[in-house]
């Protein structure tokens, strides 16, 4: 049964560019949500898809926007990137319906320089 | 909205001790989870326990939902237990549509066991 798993591992990128993380679920589960965590921190809420729409929004800007496809995989972009998008990018699925437990990735580490 | 609130912020122990790791949460709740992250940053669950007691090997969780709280014991402690414990609500709250919900996280408990 795989896993939440994530790509790429690590990513470093300069300040204005553009980034894309990618995320594909737990096998069964439907629902994906991004959150990031800052060195040091909890991790914070960014957004939640499910049936390719975004569900729900945390207090990120709109630089921070997202996909989700049909296989039920995620892609999360950030655009204009600045020093303070500097974390790591955790992906966590769950089945809508079914229970509200949710299941972490590995994670990308986002570096902007 | 919901503040999650972890204790103590770091907790350092002997190999073979027991340790209790506490978790109060301002609002009603309908999910709690608890993780450990590791050295690599995954977040791996430990118990999802929205209420009641659930035991696993050398770890146990109680939540008391209607004093808002969870405990996370860890009895015989071993140096792979070192790392950050989360804690992490689901509130009815923070709902829009049934099924999707964003977790809310405390800062963490930074726990590390000396051989």
């Amino acid at each position: 049964d795989a896993g939440v798993t994530q790509s790429p591992t690590h990513l470093i990128k300069t300040r204005g560019q553009q980034v894309t993380l990618r995320c594909s679920p737990k096998s069964g589960h439907d629902t994906v949500s991004w959150y990031q965590q800052a060195l040091g921190q909890g991790p914070q809420f960014i957004f939640q898809y499910y049936e390719e729409e975004e569900r729900q929004r945390g207090n990120f800007p709109d630089r921070f926007s997202g996909h989700q496809f049909p296989n039920y995989s995620s892609e999360l972009n950030v655009n204009a990137l600045l020093l303070g998008d500097s974390a790591l990018y955790l992906c966590a699925s769950s089945r809508r319906g079914y229970s509200y437990e949710q299941y972490f990735g590995p994670g990308t580490r986002l570096t902007v320089t | 909205g919901i503040q999650v609130e972890q204790s103590p912020p770091d907790l350092i122990l002997q190999e073979g001790a027991n340790s209790t790791l506490r978790c109060n949460f301002s609002d009603s709740v309908n999910n709690l989870q608890w993780f450990h992250q590791n050295p690599w940053g995954q977040l791996i669950n430990l118990f999802y326990i929205p209420s009641g007691t659930k035991q696993n090997g050398r770890l146990s969780a109680t939540t008391v939902a209607t004093e808002r709280y969870s405990l996370l014991y860890i009895s015989s402690s071993q140096t792979t237990d070192s790392g950050v414990y989360f804690c992490a609500v689901g509130s009815p709250r923070l709902m829009i549509i049934q099924g999707a919900q964003k977790l809310v996280f405390g800062q963490g408990t930074r726990l590390t066991i000396n051989p």
